[in-house]
């Protein structure tokens, strides 16, 4: 199956200090990337779409200045949680989708493992 | 989005088949049903989808009703690593369509 990646883990940083995750697909290009984020004992909800090439599209509620997305290349996108409080503390999941031409599992979105963010 | 309805929560012991109930009444004809699990600080990992047809895997059969509004995800032998919190979720096959999860139900095994 599809592999997506995700650094890193884990992070600890102070208030005020800005994150980066990065998500990779690893064995296919993916136009499109979703930024979820999770916080405990709550579902996943969807932050942002991710367009390779163009600005990514948020959800209503999410500010676009606080969470960067660039989706710079078809294997890699990143979120940047800009000056970050105590309550940005989540757990930060991406979703990569395969192309049009991935037979049965065309269009489908293969999860990355995480990173649990910890503003302190 | 169309919603679906599950249980909050069921228990199973090791061994013993389980059954994952999912109700989606306003499902479209479009709506492919999919089924993904959590676990413990992981992302969501792919279990089974299906459309029409019943479906078969190496981790699960998906039995999905004639009219198609609910189905069951069907784990034949629940084991400890089965533990997790199963999500339901419909999607159309439109390119750059996110998944909308629900709560999910949370499957706890006993040894």
């Amino acid at each position: 199956g599809a592999v997506v990646s995700q650094h890193p883990s884990w992070v600890i940083c102070k208030s005020g200090t800005s994150v980066k995750i990065e998500c990779r697909s690893l064995d296919f290009q993916a136009t499109t990337m979703f930024w979820y984020r999770q916080f405990p004992k709550q579902s996943l909800m969807l932050m942002a779409t991710s367009n390779e090439g163009s600005k990514a599209t948020y959800e209503q509620g999410v500010e676009k200045d606080k969470f960067l997305i660039n989706h710079a290349s078809l294997t890699l996108s990143t979120l940047t949680v800009t000056s970050a409080h105590p309550e940005d503390s989540s757990f930060y999941i991406c979703s990569a989708q395969t192309p049009a031409d991935r037979g049965r599992r065309r269009n489908e979105q293969f999860f990355g493992p995480g990173t649990r963010l910890t503003v302190l | 989005d169309a919603k679906t309805t599950q249980p909050n929560s069921m228990e199973s012991n090791e061994e013993e088949p389980v059954h994952l109930p999912c109700n989606h009444s306003t499902i479209s004809g479009t709506d492919y049903i999919h089924w993904y699990r959590q676990l413990p600080s992981q992302g969501p990992e792919y279990v089974i989808h299906g459309l029409t047809s019943n479906v078969n895997n190496r981790m699960a059969s998906l039995a999905i009703a004639e009219d198609r509004k609910s189905s069951t995800l069907i784990l034949h032998r629940a084991t400890l690593r089965d533990a997790a919190v199963y999500y339901c979720i419909l999607r159309g096959y439109t390119n750059g369509q996110n998944f909308v999860f629900g709560p999910g139900t949370r499957l706890s095994v006993l040894p």
